[in-house]
C-alpha cells in the first residue's frame, strides 16, 4: 500500500531555476497539503487543496504555484527557486479535513538551493 | 497567532523508562491535536489524534492527555524501548476565522531510547 508518494526524493537546484514537485495519493483523500520543514522552525503549511480542482494559499505560499488538475495529485512548483527555499517538503493527505481527520506524509523532498 | 511549544527539546532515556513529552499553544481556541512521530530522514506518521471535546487518547503504550483550558498536551510513553527513538510532533488545528482547520505544529522533542 504505497500512501502518500513524493518524486523527487532529492534535487539539487541552482538560484533562478524551476522545477516541480509532484505528490501522488492512493487513498481517495479529498484534502491535500504541501509543506515545508526547516530546522528551528517547525512544518510550516505552504498551499493546501480540498478537493480536485481546488487550491489555497496557507502560511508561507509566497515563490510557489501549485495545481491539483487530478485527485489523486498535487503538484507543487518552484518558478525561479531561491537560497531561502532551500529545505525538506513535505505533502500531506486526509479524507475529512484537518478538522476531524488523520494527515498521512509522504516521505519529504529534500531541496538544495545553491 | 498560535503559537506551539515542546518541552524538552531533546530527552534521552534509558530501556523501559515511563516517560512524558509536553506540549504547549497560545490559542486555546482548537478543534483537535494531533501527535506525530517522524523518523530520521522521514515522514511525519501520526499517533494519536484528539479533539477538542476530549480529554485523552490511548493507543498501545502512548496515551495522550488534553486540557485546552490551560492550553496544554502530555504525551505518555510507557515502558519506553529503543525502537521509540524518534521526534515526536505535536500539532493543534485552529477553529476560528481564516485559519480554520490550518495546523500549526510545534518543533518536537527529540526522544532516544538507549538499551
Amino acid at each position: 500500500n504505497a500512501g502518500v508518494t513524493q518524486t523527487p526524493k532529492f534535487r539539487v537546484l541552482k538560484t533562478g531555476q524551476s522545477m516541480t514537485l509532484l505528490c501522488a495519493q492512493d487513498m481517495n483523500h479529498e484534502y491535500m497539503y504541501w509543506y515545508r520543514q526547516d530546522p528551528g522552525m517547525g512544518l510550516r503549511l505552504i498551499h493546501y487543496s480540498v478537493g480536485e480542482g481546488t487550491t489555497a494559499k496557507g502560511e508561507v505560499p509566497d515563490g510557489y504555484n501549485v495545481s491539483r488538475l487530478k485527485k489523486q495529485n498535487f503538484l507543487l512548483g518552484l518558478e525561479s527557486a531561491a537560497p531561502s527555499q532551500t529545505s525538506v517538503y513535505f505533502c500531506a493527505s486526509s479524507q475529512k479535513g484537518l478538522l476531524a481527520g488523520e494527515l498521512f506524509f509522504g516521505e519529504g523532498s529534500r531541496l538544495t538551493v545553491l | 497567532k498560535q503559537e506551539v511549544t515542546q518541552i524538552p527539546a531533546a530527552l534521552s532515556v534509558p530501556e523501559g523508562e515511563n516517560l512524558v513529552l509536553n506540549c504547549s499553544f497560545t490559542d486555546s481556541a482548537i478543534y483537535n491535536l494531533q501527535w506525530f512521530r517522524q523518523d530520521p530522514g522521514k515522514g511525519l506518521t501520526s499517533l494519536l489524534l484528539i479533539q477538542s471535546s476530549q480529554r485523552e487518547q490511548t493507543s498501545g503504550r502512548l496515551n495522550a492527555s488534553l486540557d485546552k483550558s490551560s492550553g496544554r498536551s502530555t504525551l505518555y510513553i510507557a515502558a519506553s524501548q529503543p525502537g521509540d527513538s524518534a521526534t515526536y510532533l505535536c500539532a493543534v488545528s485552529a477553529d476560528r476565522g481564516s485559519t480554520l482547520g490550518r495546523l500549526y505544529f510545534g518543533r518536537g522533542t527529540q526522544l532516544t531510547v538507549w538499551p
